[in-house]
């Protein structure tokens, strides 16, 4: 199975500040990379995907970006962040072709 | 947009009970449906898994049952415990991929002992 770590867990940031959630992958080669954010109360919502190196899908329009610069490496940013990007962000990874998906333990954001 | 909801935002349980909890889907072309389990502050877990060709899948005391005719799921865990209080969430895919999945807001599962 797969091991999925994100880091921060919990971060704090004033509004209009940058940044940047990692997400590293273990245990597979070449996996389907997701982000996803959770609103209180609410399900989850795909904001980004990558089948490849540098190949990333964009689901929702927003401030924030998302990068691979190595295989089993993914990293959520914002050059200035709004209040609204409040929210547990939890990166997820699938192998190619099928297969479970596995999900870090999450990056909760509190943008002040 | 979600099109994956759920019928009851919580539910509370004795423990030793049978929980059931409901979902529904909107999108008729979709053909994978999952359940996650998800504790407070960590991320989700797969539960159990079904596609369109099938009605009903059984796991380790979890059991999923798909009506395609009124686009209705449900996840029944038998013989609730403590352990299983967390949010459930059901979601769907098309093309049996769990990628792109729509997910419901998820139901909040609270056992008593």
């Amino acid at each position: 199975s797969q091991t999925i770590h994100q880091w921060p867990a919990t971060l704090v940031q004033p509004v209009g500040s940058p940044l940047s959630l990692e997400c590293t992958v273990e245990g597979t080669s070449n996996p389907n990379l997701y982000w996803y954010r959770q609103a209180a109360g609410r399900g989850l919502q795909l904001l980004f995907y990558s089948i490849g190196i540098d190949q990333i899908s964009s689901e929702v329009p927003q401030n924030l970006s998302a990068s691979r610069p190595q295989d089993r490496q993914f990293i959520l940013s914002s050059k200035k962040l709004l209040l609204s990007d409040s929210g547990f962000y939890l990166c997820a990874s699938a192998s190619s072709g099928s297969g479970e998906l596995f999900f870090g333990e999450g990056s909760r954001l509190t943008v002040l | 947009g979600e099109s994956v909801g759920l019928h009851l935002p919580t539910l509370s349980v004795q423990e030793g009970d049978n929980s059931i909890i409901n979902c529904a889907y909107s999108n008729s072309a979709s053909d994978y449906f999952i359940w996650y389990k998800q504790e407070s502050g960590k991320g989700p877990q797969f539960i159990i898994d079904i596609r369109s060709n099938m009605d009903k899948r059984q796991g380790q005391r979890v059991t999923v049952l798909l009506n395609k005719t009124v686009k209705h799921l449900s996840l029944q865990i038998a013989a609730t415990q403590p352990g299983d209080s967390a949010v459930y969430f059901c979601a769907e895919a098309k093309g049996g991929s769990q990628g792109n999945l729509i997910f419901g807001k998820g139901t909040k599962l609270s056992v008593k002992p």
